[in-house]
């Protein structure tokens, strides 16, 4: 298995609080995604980061931020969390272009927004 | 409408069946196709990718129809260990890697 590891696995909180999700890999890979998944839809991206302080928007990237101070680690903040933000949240890496496209997820984390 | 689309399901098969899943796809000027499973509550896996020639892996065969937009997964000689839910995935990475909502499959004994 890919060297993945989220943290907390799960996690209840209240509307308005803010919450950060750790990612944390061993494999030394530039590219780190997080993504959202919740039922009757796929996967969608969050954000994701090309490299230490370098992190882009995907396609659901309001009322999250991200950062990246260390290759290993990309963390996750929802700033004032909100009941659609109750979602499974997995942190993913990858290779981009040649034969790599493929990506490697971690175990998820389920969080709650009451 | 939806960039990959996938039949929920579920697919309920018996042990040994043969059973096949379509995804169609909307973004003609996409390269890469997948299919991951998804086990119950855990980490979607990448099963394979799908080449423009077809592919096959033991019992698994993936197919790619570009004039149709659609790829497919055939799964033959199902096994109770093959039940999931399998993720159909086009596109390429950063950021234009778009997910089915997932196909889920049960075999039963």
């Amino acid at each position: 298995d890919a060297g993945i590891t989220q943290s907390p696995r799960h996690k209840v909180t209240e509307t308005g609080t803010p919450v950060t999700l750790r990612c944390h890999q061993t494999e030394n890979h530039r590219y780190m995604y997080w993504y959202r998944q919740d039922p009757g839809h796929g996967l969608r991206l969050i954000h994701y980061s090309y490299g230490v302080k370098d992190t882009d928007k995907g396609e659901v990237s309001d009322g999250y931020s991200v950062s990246r101070s260390k290759t290993e680690d990309f963390l996750l903040t929802l700033e004032s969390a909100t009941s659609s933000q109750t979602s499974v949240y997995f942190c993913a890496i990858g290779r981009v272009g040649g034969a790599g496209n493929e990506q490697f997820f971690g175990p998820g984390t389920r969080l709650t927004v009451l | 409408r939806k960039e990959v689309e996938q039949d929920p399901g579920p697919f309920n098969v018996p042990e040994g069946a043969t059973v096949a899943f379509n995804c169609t796809y909307s973004n003609s000027a996409s390269q890469s196709f997948f299919w991951y499973r998804q086990d119950c509550r855990k980490e979607p896996k990448l099963l394979m990718s799908v080449y423009s020639s077809g592919n096959e892996d033991g019992r698994f065969t993936a197919q790619l129809n570009r004039a149709s937009q659609y790829i497919s997964l055939l799964i033959r000689d199902s096994k109770l260990s093959d039940s999931a839910t399998y993720l159909c995935v086009v596109g390429e990475v950063p950021n234009d890697m778009r997910f089915g909502a997932g196909t889920r499959l049960t075999v039963k004994p």
